[in-house]
């Protein structure tokens, strides 16, 4: 089975910009949660959506939001785009969703803001 | 609220040496947690994780944690290191409830291996 994929892997962006990233996950996985990583905050929860819906968040601005698709694809977007936004994004899917699950992690995208 | 700490943002170990990498949690239910390694530039994989059921776990790669309730910890470790385990090592704690079912991360071990 293929794993979790991301994309775009690189960003650029500025100040004041909006971003969408991607992320798919593997097949027959139903749960895509999404984190945040930094060097000063480390990994972060953001959200998880199951079944196209969010189903927990984290607590970041509203800035950030997602959804997923019906073939549980996902995608990520952040308004407003802040120099402190600039982190690794990790998306990460399960078959069911829950602690118990085992989370399976994709690659990540790394967004610069400038 | 559950939070992690690992202690040691850098630890080296000599290769063939016992690796211990350490981990204490905090959380008011019984916690799941988990063991997870970063290697550059990619995403995370899991090592290993607790569930409730016995309390020392094994892993992929010669890894093993075991969870102590009375110490609120869990250790990883692996009898001995090879040079692939350099790497960033993550533990985490997940609790049920409260609308953020998304696990709690410490903030690293980076391991260095010597020659």
């Amino acid at each position: 089975k293929a794993g979790v994929t991301q994309t775009p892997r690189y960003l650029i962006k500025t100040r004041g910009q909006q971003v969408t990233l991607s992320c798919s996950p593997i097949s027959g996985h139903r749960s895509v949660s999404w984190y945040q990583q930094t060097p000063g905050q480390g990994l972060q929860f953001l959200f998880e959506y199951f079944s196209e819906t969010q189903r927990n968040k984290g607590n970041f601005p509203g800035r950030f939001s997602g959804r997923q698709f019906s073939n549980s694809r996902s995608e990520m977007n952040v308004s407003t785009l802040e120099l402190g936004d600039s982190a690794l994004y990790l998306c990460a899917s399960s078959p069911r969703g829950g602690l118990a699950d085992t989370q399976y992690f994709g690659p990540g995208t790394r967004l610069t803001v400038l | 609220a559950q939070s992690v700490t690992q202690l040691g943002s850098h630890v080296s170990v000599s290769e063939g040496a016992l690796v211990l990498l350490r981990c204490n949690y905090s959380s008011s239910v019984p916690p799941y947690l988990f063991w997870y390694v970063q290697y550059p530039n990619q995403g995370l994989q899991l090592l290993l994780k607790y569930t409730s059921a016995a309390t020392l776990v094994k892993g992929i790669n010669g890894f093993e944690a075991e969870f102590k309730k009375s110490e609120t910890s869990f250790h990883l470790t692996k009898p001995s290191a090879h040079m692939s385990d350099a790497a960033e090592y993550f533990c985490a704690v997940g609790v049920s409830g409260g609308g953020a079912d998304g696990l709690t991360f410490g903030k690293g071990t980076h391991l260095i291996i010597q020659p």
